[in-house]
């Protein structure tokens, strides 16, 4: 089955504990990408990643990290995290660039505190 | 820099009654995409269409429809005689020549019984 799998789906943490966040696809996309959904603001993209090696910042990458070592997984790093990136949390992958439609993982609810 | 504005949080309507979510864009960039999902109570993101910036053939899909015009820079969406089941958040979404996707905020949908 095609799909877009995401790890954990429910994470609390406090302030400053390093973590990360898994994502794998198994539809050999060349396009991924991390969103941030909040409430009022809609999906916010964090990063993306074009292929292997090459990534890029969306629109809020402050505090994130991401790496692309293998075309299937795209994992989001958070170094140290703080309150304000308390959010569900998407992964996507699309075809071949952001012309394509995306397919999303579940998502990942995160309780920093 | 791109954005994507629908200007309806919530809308509510009586089952069978036809609603149109509104969505406006802007993009300096001559070849873009444009999409809208749906995202159910359940939270999973379901791709519902994709129109490229060339091709500004309206689309229906049963009871779905959608409207394209780069005149007024609008990409509607209309359901008509709609169903409980459509309850659920749907976004736009736009992506142009630097592989950003940019989300609007979301129009959620309450279709009464």
């Amino acid at each position: 089955e095609a799909q877009v799998t995401q790890n954990p789906r429910y994470l609390i943490t406090v302030t400053g504990k390093k973590l990360t966040v898994t994502c794998s696809q198994n539809m050999n996309h060349e396009y991924m990408s991390w969103y941030r959904q909040d409430p009022g603001l809609g999906l916010r993209q964090i990063y993306y990643s074009m292929n292997v090696e090459v990534t890029d910042k969306g629109d809020v990458p402050e505090g994130y990290k991401v790496s692309r070592k293998e075309k299937r997984n795209f994992p989001l790093i958070l170094e140290s995290p703080s309150p304000n990136q308390t959010s569900l949390y998407f992964c996507a992958s699309s075809l071949s660039g952001a012309r394509n439609e995306q397919y999303f993982g579940p998502g990942t609810r995160l309780t920093v505190t | 820099a791109q954005k994507v504005t629908q200007a309806q949080t919530e809308i509510s309507v009586v089952e069978k009654e036809d609603v149109t979510l509104d969505c406006v864009y802007e993009t300096r960039d001559t070849t873009y995409y444009l999409f809208w999902y749906k995202q159910p109570p359940s939270g999973e993101l379901v791709f519902l269409i994709r129109r490229n910036s060339f091709d500004e053939q309206n689309e229906i899909s049963g009871r779905y429809s959608w409207n394209f015009q780069k005149s007024t820079s609008s990409f509607n969406f209309t359901i008509t005689a709609s169903q409980v089941v459509d309850s659920a958040v749907y976004f736009c979404a736009l992506s142009g020549g630097y592989q950003k996707v940019t989300f609007g905020i979301g129009t959620k949908l309450q279709v009464i019984p």
